[in-house]
């Protein structure tokens, strides 16, 4: 059983471009969440997908976009690029929009030049 | 809103000692659930623990163990005997039930076990 997978592993961009980031969930699992993990410090919340839905957002600005596909994968866009937009970005898949559990992936490490 | 402190920044140990994170959190919602994740270095968050508010139980995992005390907002995690494997970022998190909200992670706590 595979589990959450996320691609690319690494990206190196330049400030002003666009990213997409890619996950694909848990087998069994329908919601998607991602975070943002800034150097020593803790995920951040970005915005988490259900029934191909944004649901629920966090502070972040409207230069960070998703999308979830009807096999429940998702991504997660960023344009504009900043510096500060240089991070860990994880996806974390649940069974569900209001289940406690989450697995998480091993992540996308982008930088921004 | 909710916070999550994870005060010890890095802990440095040799193997076989025995460590403890701490963990305090803020919260106005008598109904929460508390989370530790560990990081080893390829990134991925690994689930080690979750207890919700009503459970004041302390648990024990083989060499980890944790101790909730609603009394000072704490969660502590302790590791018993460290091996070098246990060397990573650990987190605390806080979320209340349902979907509409948002975990909060503590910024973590590195641990480092030396041979």
């Amino acid at each position: 059983d595979a589990g959450v997978t996320q691609s690319p592993t690494h990206l190196i961009k330049t400030r002003g471009q666009q990213v997409t980031l890619r996950c694909s969930p848990k087998s069994g699992h329908d919601t998607v969440s991602w975070y943002q993990q800034a150097l020593g410090q803790g995920p951040q919340f970005i915005f988490q997908y259900y029934e191909e839905e944004e649901r629920q957002r966090g502070n972040f600005p409207d230069r960070f976009s998703g999308h979830q596909f009807p096999n429940y994968s998702s991504e997660l866009n960023v344009n504009a690029l900043l510096l500060g937009d240089s991070a860990l970005y994880l996806c974390a898949s649940s069974p569900g929009f209001s289940s406690y559990e989450q697995y998480f992936g091993p992540g996308t490490r982008l930088t921004v030049t | 809103a909710q916070k999550v402190t994870q005060a010890q920044t890095e802990i440095s140990v040799v193997e076989k000692e025995d460590v403890t994170l701490d963990c305090v959190y803020e919260t106005r919602d008598t109904t929460y659930y508390l989370f530790w994740y560990k990081q080893p270095p390829s990134g991925e968050l690994v689930f080690l623990i979750r207890r919700n508010s009503f459970d004041e139980q302390n648990e024990i995992s083989g060499r980890y163990s944790w101790n909730f005390q609603k009394s000072t907002s704490s969660f502590n995690f302790t590791i018993t005997a460290s091996q070098v494997v246990d060397s990573a970022v650990y987190f605390c998190a806080l979320k209340l039930p349902g979907g509409s909200y948002i975990p909060t992670f503590g910024r973590g706590t590195s641990l480092i076990v030396h041979p």
